[in-house]
This record gives structure tokens, sequence and C-alpha cells, in this order.
């Protein structure tokens, strides 16, 4: 079965600093995808960052960038020089391309940036 | 702004009650989610539509249907409201190209029944 685990409820992390936000992954299937969405406490649902499983570097998009390691089916997140307005939950999804097409949600990491 | 627009932004009613959430995806993207966000049960797949048919179900009650329509705008209806239903109700759109496929997510309808 498909299940996306982060075993970080919180997280602290100073002005400036990097941080990594841990999330592995289960699935037997070849092909899928890895999401990061950050959830701010307004409620919306903001699309982060995007692996493919066939993708032989690891993604980028600006402060953001995730460090795949296929091997041991992780996808961890790092923020870069965080920002006050990085405080948000951030969750990690996988997308598999079963009989049925559906994203799975991991629990979510609460992260607060300190000044 | 994703461009996924969802109606209304609240809304609160009383059990026994029936509702409509409605969805607008983005421009071109004809796959459509939903989604259930609660604080026990965090981000919960409800269905899915591709093109207006169904294309898989998540864990959606039975009390709740959907339906995507031919301008690919939909709709979630939760009928014989309980207070457990009381969530943030997402909708998603994809292009639908395949595993990679992003879902952007609507700013949500926050459903409390009292």
């Amino acid at each position: 079965a498909q299940k996306i685990t982060q075993t970080q409820p919180g997280m602290f992390v100073q002005e400036k600093e990097a941080v990594t936000l841990d999330c592995t992954y289960d699935t037997s299937d070849p092909s899928y995808g890895l999401f990061w969405y950050k959830q701010p406490s307004s409620g919306e649902m903001i699309f982060l960052i995007y692996q493919g499983s066939y993708d032989q570097q690891n993604a980028t998009e600006g402060r953001y960038s995730l460090n795949f390691q296929k091997a041991r089916k992780s996808a961890n997140l790092v923020i870069s020089a965080s920002q006050l307005g990085d405080s948000a939950m951030y969750f990690c999804a996988m997308r598999v391309k079963t009989s049925y097409d559906k994203v799975i949600f991991g629990p979510g990491t609460s992260l607060s940036v300190i000044p | 702004d994703s461009g996924v627009t969802q109606t209304p932004k609240h809304l609160i009613t009383a059990t026994g009650q029936r509702v409509t959430l409605r969805c607008s995806p983005r421009s071109g993207d004809l796959s459509v989610y939903w989604y259930q966000q609660s604080l026990d049960q965090g981000l919960q797949f409800l269905i899915q539509y591709y093109n207006g048919e169904e294309r898989a179900k998540g864990n959606i009650l039975e009390r709740f249907s959907a339906q995507q329509f031919p301008d690919l705008h939909s709709e979630l209806n939760l009928s014989s409201l309980e207070l457990g239903d009381s969530a943030l109700y997402f909708c998603a759109s994809s292009v639908e190209g395949g595993a990679g496929a992003t879902q952007y997510f609507g700013p949500g309808t926050r459903l409390t029944v009292l």
C-alpha cells in the first residue's frame, strides 16, 4: 500500500538558517511523483516543488530543493535562508499511476521560523 | 493565486442539512479532485473527475456526491450533515499528464456544521 511518512510534527528554525523537513514514502509502483505543499495559517495549499521518480537530478525551485534518495525512499525538503513567511504546515505528497490516479498526503510538519 | 476558484469561502449550516460546494478548475485542466481536511483525519482524498467522468474514489461517504459538468466546473454535494463533517474542503485541478501532473489547490471552503 502507498504511504507517506513525515516523522517531525513540529520544527523550529532560526531566521536565515536552512532547514530540512523529512519525508519517506512507500510504493511498489515504479512511476510516481513526489510533491511538497505549504499550508500557511490562512489555509490555502500552495504547491512548492515536484520530483519525478525517474528524474536523475534533485529538483530545485528558488529557496526550495528536494533531496531525493530513491533507494532510501526519501524525499526531504530543504528550505534555505528561512524567512518568517515560511512559518506554515508543510505536506509531502505522492502521486502514483495505478488503476486509479490519486495523491496521497503525509500528516504534515509544522515549521516555525524564529526571528 | 493558483487559478482554481472555490465558492463559498465559508459555510455554516445545521445538522441534517444539505450543501453544495462549487469549484472551477484552472483554465485547460481537465481533472478535478476533492479533498477533506479535518484536524483528526488530516487531508483525505474524496473523489476525482476527469473530463466529466468519475475517475477515482477515495474515502467519500455515501452521503456525499460530486459531479463535473461539461464546462469542467465541479460540485460536491454533502447531505444529511453531521457535526463530524465540519472541515476544510479543497478542490484541486491538474492537466492530467501522468504521475508528474501537479495538482493546484483552490482556497478551500470551510464548512461548519452546528
